[in-house]
């Protein structure tokens, strides 16, 4: 089975600088995705960013990207330009590529993260 | 486009009592449907899925049940509320593609008393 960790289970930064936020998970599959969520305090979970395991060129959007890293199994959300509204609980979670129609999602523990004004 | 729609927004249930929560999405056919709960400042655990109408998997053995009388309806249900049942309860659907992320609905804040 597949696991997904989130060591930090919170963090703080400054509005307007740099923070990452890290991610290791655990699986024996070589092809799957990878998703950051955010969840604000108004509870909606929200798609960051997602990540295909067999592409090597790390995403990217807007402000938020990713280092993933398949060998060491690292998956870290980079938010540039910290803003008040990132503060959020955020979720990093693993889907197999192999599970057919019933994609679940394992998710890890969340971190929350606060911005600092 | 597709929109989830759960309800209701929070909810107020004593022990012993019975529950059901709704969610349906629009915009889609035979999406992928998904129960979650979130305890309070956990993650969130997978409850129940489902591929299709009348088709359920569970993933914890628990006081709760789901179905799918619908394409797009996905109920969960429980016939006597526990005090354990309290948490919060998220809806989500995806596509059946391997690369499509899960969208979830506002969700369910359930307290029991």
């Amino acid at each position: 089975a597949q696991t997904v960790t989130q060591s930090q289970p919170e963090m703080s930064v400054q509005e307007a600088e740099t923070v990452t936020l890290s991610c290791t998970y655990d699986t024996s599959e070589s092809d799957y995705y990878l998703f950051w969520y955010k969840q604000p305090p108004s509870r909606q979970m929200i798609l960051v960013i997602r990540q295909e395991a067999y592409k090597q060129q790390n995403a990217t959007e807007n402000r938020f990207s990713v280092n993933f890293q398949k060998a060491a199994k690292s998956f870290s959300l980079k938010i540039s330009d910290s803003q008040l509204g990132d503060a959020a609980m955020y979720f990093c979670a693993y889907r197999s590529a192999f599970t057919g129609a019933n994609s679940k999602l394992t998710f890890g523990k969340g971190i929350t993260l606060s911005v600092r004004p | 486009s597709q929109t989830i729609h759960q309800w209701p927004a929070t909810l107020v249930q004593p022990v012993g009592s019975p529950l059901s929560l709704e969610c349906t999405v629009e915009g889609t056919s035979n999406p992928n449907l998904y129960w979650y709960r979130q305890a309070a400042g956990r993650g969130l655990q997978l409850l129940f899925y489902s591929v299709g109408i009348g088709q359920i998997s569970s993933e914890v053995p628990q006081n709760l049940s789901a179905s799918r009388p619908q394409d797009r309806q996905f109920i969960l249900s429980s016939k006597k509320l526990l005090l354990s049942d309290s948490g919060f309860y998220l809806c989500a659907w995806n596509s059946g593609a391997f690369n499509q992320p899960q969208h979830f609905g506002d969700g369910t804040r359930l307290s029991i008393l």
